[in-house]
């Protein structure tokens, strides 16, 4: 079952912030984040294994709540390459590979 | 860049016929997936292999058949192609010291 991405899409100023939330009926292990430019394949953006860790990639966060099964994306001061489908995906536990996607947000960023 | 590549990039194909698309890696990565993406639905995991011959489904399976028959290669069959199998069509790798999952450039199937 795939996760559940919220909002589906946002339409932003640059310079303004943005949260993506992804969220899984079942317990993680891992929860990955990707972006998606049009025409072109997914990139990896970052990982957050089980334990709540937070992590950083320039102006881009992400948060892992494994008790709520819950993990959040924070884009902040936005630019215009930030536009793109942003997807999450998840892994119930250590050694099981099945990586699931969720539905996908889509963002806009304009001038 | 990963070494990955997916072939065709395009394909139109007819109600019925089977379809094979290819994945091809030159990373050594064990475990290979195949995704479908279509509007509203996101990526969807169609099956995923952890090694040589070792695979397993999905989400959305039907229809669908992979083989590993070499660490390099993922193939993806349709057995007989329908209408709701047109779609954009990913390959990924990935291995466990990275976590890091790399995605092909993508097949798009026209099913007619």
């Amino acid at each position: 079952q795939q996760p559940v991405q919220s909002p589906q899409a946002v339409i932003l100023r640059e310079g303004e912030d943005a949260v993506i939330n992804c969220s899984s009926s079942k317990a993680l292990y891992s929860v990955h984040w990707y972006r998606q430019k049009h025409g072109e394949a997914p990139v990896f953006l970052m990982i957050l294994l089980k334990g709540g860790e937070q992590k950083g990639h320039e102006k881009i966060s992400a948060s892992f709540n494994e008790k709520k099964q819950q993990s959040s994306l924070y884009l902040t001061a936005s630019q215009l390459s930030y536009s793109g489908t942003y997807f999450c995906g998840t892994e119930e536990f250590f050694g099981n590979e099945k990586l699931t996607f969720g539905t996908g947000t889509r963002l806009t960023i304009i001038p | 860049d990963a070494g990955i590549t997916q072939s065709p990039r395009h394909k139109v194909t007819e109600t019925g016929t089977p379809v094979t698309l290819r994945c091809h890696q030159t990373e050594n990565h064990r475990y290979m997936y195949w995704y479908r993406q279509d509007p509203g639905h996101g990526l969807r995991l169609i099956h995923y292999s952890y090694g040589v011959k070792d695979t397993d489904k999905g989400e959305v399976s039907d229809g669908y058949s992979v083989s590993r028959s070499k660490t390099e290669d993922f193939l993806l069959t349709l057995e007989s192609a329908t209408s709701s199998q047109t779609s954009v069509y990913f390959c990924a790798i990935s291995d466990r010291n990275s976590n890091e999952a790399f995605f092909g450039q993508g097949t798009r199937l026209t099913v007619v």
